[in-house]
């Protein structure tokens, strides 16, 4: 059963627009949420996170909206620049104090950036 | 900055070979993680530790076992390699107590096994 899903596979946006990034949990548990980013032949890193006490964290380009009553989460990023196709993961935690748990991730979606 | 290295890019195994991943990081971490991670199917954990010498089994942990004799190193063992366990595998690392599970990634290991 797959706790955290990301249901599009891939999403191609034009340079300028805004990307759109989707998230849905089903473990009511998780109480923290992160993103990251990944690109060819590298490890994943770490994008932008957000406790479930919030229901936006903003970083620069990169927000990110929970809802928790909905269990659904999204990542905003404009405006997109080429730089940002990679593929994103959506992560996942219930342990937001002691971190010793793995984290759940999505498939992942790959963002193409389109000049 | 937070570095964690894993000791190949790319390895290609033989069915039946004992094969070992080695992870290391130089933050003092004490969580370590290794997952695999496989198109379609996004990043699965095998095993993580939270001390030395300590281990949990992850989502899909068969096939593999771990050891972590220094807190710096986490290593991944197939004892039999096989086919299915083609893919790439990503260590990361996290501190504890973290407030924000922000775990760091290597750059990973492609391993083929024919």
């Amino acid at each position: 059963d797959q706790q955290v899903k990301q249901n599009s596979p891939s999403l191609s946006v034009q340079e300028g627009r805004i990307s759109i990034l989707n998230c849905d949990y089903t473990n009511s548990m998780f109480d923290y949420f992160l993103w990251y980013k990944k690109y060819p032949a590298e490890g994943p890193t770490f994008l932008i996170s957000i406790s479930s006490i919030k229901d936006k964290n903003e970083d620069g380009r990169f927000t990110v909206f929970l809802n928790k009553s909905a269990k659904h989460l999204s990542l905003h990023i404009v405006p997109s620049q080429p730089g940002d196709s990679a593929v994103y993961f959506c992560a996942a935690s219930a342990e937001s104090g002691g971190g010793a748990d793995g984290l759940t991730f999505g498939k992942g979606t790959h963002l193409i950036i389109q000049p | 900055d937070v570095k964690v290295t894993q000791s190949s890019r790319y390895l290609v195994k033989r069915t039946g070979e004992k094969v070992f991943l080695e992870c290391v990081q130089d933050m003092d971490h004490e969580n370590m993680f290794w997952y695999r991670q496989d198109p379609g199917l996004g990043l699965r954990l095998i095993y993580f530790s939270y001390d030395v010498k300590m281990k949990e089994k992850g989502d899909i942990p068969e096939g593999y076992s771990v050891s972590r004799e220094k807190k710096e190193r986490f290593s991944l063992i197939l004892e039999s390699a096989s086919t299915n366990q083609t893919s790439m595998y990503l260590c990361a690392s996290s501190f504890l107590p973290s407030s924000y599970n922000e775990q760091f990634f290597g750059p990973g290991t492609r391993l083929t096994v024919l």
